[in-house]
């Protein structure tokens, strides 16, 4: 079956030190994968994707994702953490099949202090 | 939020009534979908329309029901028939060509009582 994991319900990282929120994921085929952010009552923000390519993927507001086909992961990075980064962070992974679906992790909660 | 609106953003009902959720875009997507999200639980997936007339089931697609019939349009109705109706209802949208990432709207906070 495919899945997305987020094994972390909640991270928590001082303002100013590296922040890694970790995704684990499980489909057919090669995977397409997204990170969003949510912030309160909000819609969903895309970040990035991994598509094909370099397996570091850069994305808005400073984070960063490596594709590790080997180890069928997906971490979100930023080498220093802002506190308006806390938020909630999403994972998702394209099914390979034709109607594009997303399959959600069940999000980690972000909380960097000051 | 990327061209989507949904109104109204809370909303109240009692239960036993019908209510419908609005979701428009104006960013010329072909693809729309509706989705569900409730504490401590990933997004899941009510309904997705990737034409005008014509939608598909998602994974939780009972006691709901949907239109398509404008392409910036996609009219989520929450039924009597819908057990757990409360929670925070999220509408977002994509171009069908290529790898392209879902754009959401702000999501509407359905409270039944």
């Amino acid at each position: 079956a495919q899945s997305v994991a987020q094994p972390e319900d909640q991270v928590n990282v001082a303002e100013g030190n590296p922040l890694t929120v970790k995704c684990t994921y499980s489909v057919s085929g090669n995977p397409y994968l997204f990170w969003y952010v949510q912030y309160p009552n909000r819609g969903l923000q895309f970040l990035l994707k991994y598509i094909t390519g370099d397996n570091l993927v850069k994305g808005s507001y400073g984070f960063e994702a490596e594709f590790n086909k080997s180890q069928t992961s997906f971490h979100l990075k930023k080498p220093s953490a802002l506190v308006s980064d806390s938020a909630l962070y999403f994972c998702a992974v394209r099914m390979m099949d034709s109607n594009y679906q997303l399959i959600w992790g069940a999000g980690t909660k972000l909380i960097i202090k000051p | 939020d990327g061209g989507i609106t949904q109104s109204p953003k809370y909303l109240f009902r009692k239960e036993g009534q019908n209510v419908t959720l609005s979701c428009e875009q104006n960013l010329n997507h072909d693809a729309m979908y509706w989705y569900r999200q409730d504490p401590g639980q990933g997004l899941r997936l009510i309904y997705y329309s990737q034409i005008v007339n014509d939608f598909q089931k998602g994974d939780i697609a009972e006691g709901y029901s949907v239109s398509r019939e404008k392409k910036e349009s996609f009219p989520l109705t929450v039924t009597s028939a819908q057990k757990n109706p409360t929670a925070f209802y999220l509408c977002a949208s994509r171009r069908l060509a290529g790898e392209n990432e879902q754009y959401f709207g702000p999501g509407t906070r359905l409270t039944v009582t």
